[in-house]
């Protein structure tokens, strides 16, 4: 049982590439969600997803698209890479219990983009 | 606007010593709280968590109190140990539809346990 896993642990960038970066849940989760992370700052939602075939905006969405083909794995991309999404980005999962609340994270990706 | 405060990015204890670290949120709506602990390089864990109907709730050395006239939660660590130095999260969690709960998160506050 991994748990939740995040394809890569880190990457570089130059503005204006895309990328897209890979989370897999082995929890049976109906729930994922992305979240960034920067210096002083908490986690801060981009998108998340209720269940397959489903996607929803966050806090922090633009710039960045979501995919949830498949009930395990949830995508972010970046279409056009920017300084400013130099971050951590953090996947996470959870079940459907009535509060919904408790979350399991990934190990984290870290994006620079130059 | 900060929903979700955390005032104190970090806090020094004494290895045996009590660590109180606290949190305070403006959102009447949030009614789940949890406290995640996150070690360099690695994702958050989920530590201890608090429904708003209760203003207490205790796992071994963990306990979190919470004041909801205050909006203000509070995480008790005893005694310290030097493996608790890690950045301690507050979330507060409120339904956002859809059959979803989001969770907002505080800035963290660094702990270092010192031996």
């Amino acid at each position: 049982n991994a748990g939740v896993t995040q394809t890569p642990k880190f990457r570089v960038l130059k503005t204006g590439q895309s990328m897209t970066l890979l989370c897999a849940q082995d929890m049976n989760h109906e729930y994922m969600y992305w979240y960034r992370q920067d210096p002083g700052m908490g986690l801060r939602l981009i998108h998340y997803s209720v269940g397959e075939g489903t996607t929803a905006k966050g806090e922090v969405p633009d710039g960045y698209n979501v995919s949830r083909l498949k009930k395990q794995n949830f995508l972010l991309g970046l279409e056009s890479a920017a300084p400013s999404q130099t971050s951590v980005y953090f996947c996470a999962s959870s079940d459907d219990t009535a509060t919904g609340s408790e979350q399991y994270f990934g190990p984290g990706t870290r994006l620079t983009v130059t | 606007d900060q929903q979700v405060k955390q005032n104190s990015p970090s806090l020094s204890v004494q290895e045996g010593r009590i660590s109180i670290l606290n949190c305070d949120y403006t959102n009447s709506m949030f009614d789940y709280f949890l406290w995640y602990k996150k070690y360099p390089a690695e994702g958050p864990t989920f530590l201890i968590s608090i429904s708003s109907i209760k203003d207490k709730n205790e796992d071994g050395r963990f306990t979190v109190f919470l004041n909801k006239s205050a909006k203000h939660l509070s995480l008790h660590i005893v005694p310290s140990q030097p493996g608790d130095s890690a950045v301690y999260f507050c979330a507060a969690s409120a339904y956002s539809g859809a059959g979803s709960y989001q969770l907002t998160f505080g800035k963290g506050t660094k702990l270092s346990v010192i031996p």
